[in-house]
């Protein structure tokens, strides 16, 4: 998985609780980026960050909070979990280097239930 | 206009059979097509990707058509084979790293 590590990979927790997912990197790309996967929905973009501090809102970043203190890690915070934040979350990286410059690698995703 | 319209929803070819997933859009200031695989259990992993200024792109077994006028674009596996059955999405993007992408296709290949 392109040297993209997420934890935990399995999560179960109550309403209300506050959940911490965090995304590894050992690429050193720029540009990370958090999705959650629903059913009918594909991809949908949480947040992403184009560098240390800087991050950005997706389409579905209400009660969703990140943030990115080293190149390597980037957490995505759930503030206050609530059933409908019950999905499977992917962390992304892509670089300007190679390819197409767009490439996206995905992590292995974390499975979150929320009860 | 930022919507990516992907159909089928699933779809259940024969092994040796071709598969044909479609995608259609309405900005046409994307610039950058890709469709990834993603395999139960695993992150999705880019398969091939094309630019608005070719009408096709060929890897292999796979190949993208594009149509620019009519704003869709295809992805087409030749003799498709069971490992092939996975779930995949295309998307677009406009000369940045934010990806729209579709709502994915399960694709079942029958042996």
């Amino acid at each position: 998985d392109a040297g993209i590590t997420q934890s935990p990979r399995h999560k179960v927790t109550e309403t209300g609780t506050p959940v911490t997912l965090r995304c590894h990197q050992t690429e050193n790309h720029r540009y990370m980026y958090w999705y959650r996967q629903d059913p009918g929905h594909g991809l949908r973009l949480i947040h992403y960050s184009y560098g240390v501090k800087d991050t950005d809102k997706g389409e579905v970043s209400d009660g969703y909070s990140v943030s990115r203190s080293k190149t390597e890690d980037f957490l995505l915070t759930l503030e206050s979990a609530t059933s409908s934040q019950t999905s499977v979350y992917f962390c992304a990286i892509s670089s300007v280097e190679g390819g197409l410059g767009y490439e996206q690698f995905f992590g292995p995703g974390t499975r979150l239930t929320v009860l | 206009q930022q919507q990516v319209k992907q159909s089928p929803q699933s779809l259940i070819v024969q092994k040796g059979g071709i598969s044909i997933i479609n995608c259609a859009y309405e900005n046409t200031a994307f610039d950058y097509f890709p469709w990834y695989q993603q395999f139960p259990g695993k992150g999705p992993a880019l398969l091939i990707a094309i630019r608005p200024d070719v009408s096709e792109k060929k890897e292999g077994r796979f190949t993208i058509s594009f149509n620019k006028s009519a704003k869709q674009f295809s992805l087409h596996i030749m003799d498709s084979q069971p490992g092939d059955s996975a779930t995949y999405f295309c998307a677009a993007s406009i000369g940045n790293y934010q990806l729209i992408w579709g709502a994915g296709t399960k694709l079942i290949i029958k042996p």
